[in-house]
């Protein structure tokens, strides 16, 4: 599997503010994904992120809230935007490799918003 | 209906047990399901998949699939303390991964 690294590992933020969360991976892949993880919850994919195309956002989720770049086949941004103390939570990004569907996650980012 | 279901928890067992976790789906056309154990602050890894009606094994874990059923299990034999964590069910649903809530396993010593 592929070693996937995030950082930061952990903010706090102001309401307001912005953070961008970065994944970087060890080898090429096409897909890479965002999941968010608040407390005592389970997974929920916020998008999907292909290098040379725009994200594919689920329901629920906007692009001028969750901006995502894809520069390569080894790296994505996910930005969080105007915070508020809802948005704390975990964020996951994933790696799918050659088979399809299985996923390997990075080791998250968690982020608090005061 | 939620769309892939599991019991919370938390299922305690004695060290030595065998542990049986189910999870249930409401796509009939899933093809592809996923158990993902996640320790406590940390991030979720992949255990076990399987594609297949039937069984499959790999050490102390084995994944059992029933698609006319919509069911599939993990079993976990000789259960340790460290496999304490919770497990969740992932099943392809809409060309996506759909995540249960996940149920927490407690192997007592």
């Amino acid at each position: 599997s592929a070693v996937i690294s995030q950082k930061p590992s952990r903010d706090i933020c102001q309401r307001g503010t912005s953070l961008t969360i970065q994944c970087q991976v060890d080898s090429q892949v096409t897909m890479m994904f965002w999941y968010r993880q608040q407390p005592g919850q389970s997974l929920t994919l916020i998008a999907t992120a292909n290098q040379g195309s725009e994200a594919t956002y689920e329901s629920g989720f906007v692009i001028d809230k969750f901006p995502i770049s894809r520069p390569n086949l080894t790296f994505s941004t996910l930005t969080v935007s105007n915070m508020s103390p809802e948005d704390s939570s975990i964020y996951l990004c994933s790696v799918e490799t050659d088979k399809t569907y299985e996923q390997y996650f990075g080791p998250g980012t968690r982020l608090t918003v005061t | 209906q939620k769309e892939v279901e599991q019991n919370s928890g938390p299922l305690s067992v004695p060290e030595g047990a065998i542990a049986s976790l189910n999870c249930t789906y409401s796509d009939r056309g899933s093809q592809s399901f996923f158990w993902y154990r996640q320790y406590s602050g940390k991030s979720p890894e992949l255990i076990m998949f399987i594609y297949s009606n039937g069984d499959k094994e790999d050490g102390r874990f084995t994944a059992q699939l029933n698609k006319a059923s919509q069911y599939v299990s993990l079993l976990i034999r000789d259960s340790q303390p460290s496999d304490s964590a919770t497990y969740l069910c992932a099943v392809v649903g809409g060309n996506k991964l759909v995540f249960g809530a996940g149920t927490i396993l407690r192997v007592k010593s």
